[in-house]
């Protein structure tokens, strides 16, 4: 199978902090990770497309400044909210294609931000 | 981009009831997966099934993609199977999957 594994589950940090989300594909490589936002009964929006060993292709409208994407090996990508505010305060989860182009997620992290 | 819409939106079930859940598509496509959210968030792969059928145990599903759209068949529905269900798309020029707007599903016991 294909295995993702997402840190932290769940987490809480004051305004003005930065969080960092750690995604690793555990029993295959992946060169390519993507990074997706939920709010509250709604659909997966993509954020931005994670390329080992290269920049990250943000959408638009996603602030790459604020959210740092690092991909630095074929495990692992990683996700910082910078200065995190309130409105940043949403449910962030990654992804990797596994066997037969199948896209396999991490189990998510949730972010509150007081 | 590819729009991809998802009906019903909601849907309430009794435990071992059948039920149908379809997603449209506006562009050709080379790439369809369905998935489930369970109530935890965890979002699982039922299928990768641009076109043809496919079945899993009590899922099936169907993609015709001639005419832009796919189905998703639960029989025997048990409350497991409660949460959303997500199909998402890659239009045949593109790269990127959009998901669409979900069908949230309750199995009652």
């Amino acid at each position: 199978g294909a295995v993702v594994s997402q840190h932290p589950s769940r987490v809480i940090c004051k305004s003005g902090t930065s969080v960092k989300i750690e995604c690793r594909s555990l029993d295959f490589q992946a060169t390519t990770m993507f990074w997706y936002r939920q709010f509250p009964k709604q659909s997966l929006m993509l954020m931005a497309t994670s390329n080992e060993g290269s920049k990250a292709t943000y959408e638009q409208g996603v602030e790459k400044d604020k959210f740092l994407i690092n991909h630095a090996s074929l495990t692992l990508s990683t996700l910082t909210v910078t200065s995190a505010h309130p409105e940043d305060s949403s449910f962030y989860i990654c992804s990797a294609i596994g066997d037969n182009r199948k896209l396999f997620f991490g189990s998510g992290t949730q972010l509150s931000v007081l | 981009g590819i729009q991809v819409e998802q009906s019903p939106p909601d849907l309430i079930l009794q435990e071992g009831a059948n039920s149908t859940l379809r997603c449209n598509f506006s562009d050709s496509v080379n790439n369809l997966q369905w998935f489930h959210q369970n109530p935890w968030g965890q979002l699982i792969n039922l299928f990768y099934i641009p076109s043809g059928t496919k079945q899993n145990g009590r899922l099936s599903a169907t993609t015709v993609a001639t005419e832009r759209y796919s189905l998703l068949y639960i029989s025997s529905s048990q409350t497991t199977d409660s949460g959303v269900y997500f199909c998402a798309a890659t239009k045949s020029s593109g790269d990127k999957l959009t998901f669409g707007t979900g069908t949230r599903l309750a199995v009652r016991p």
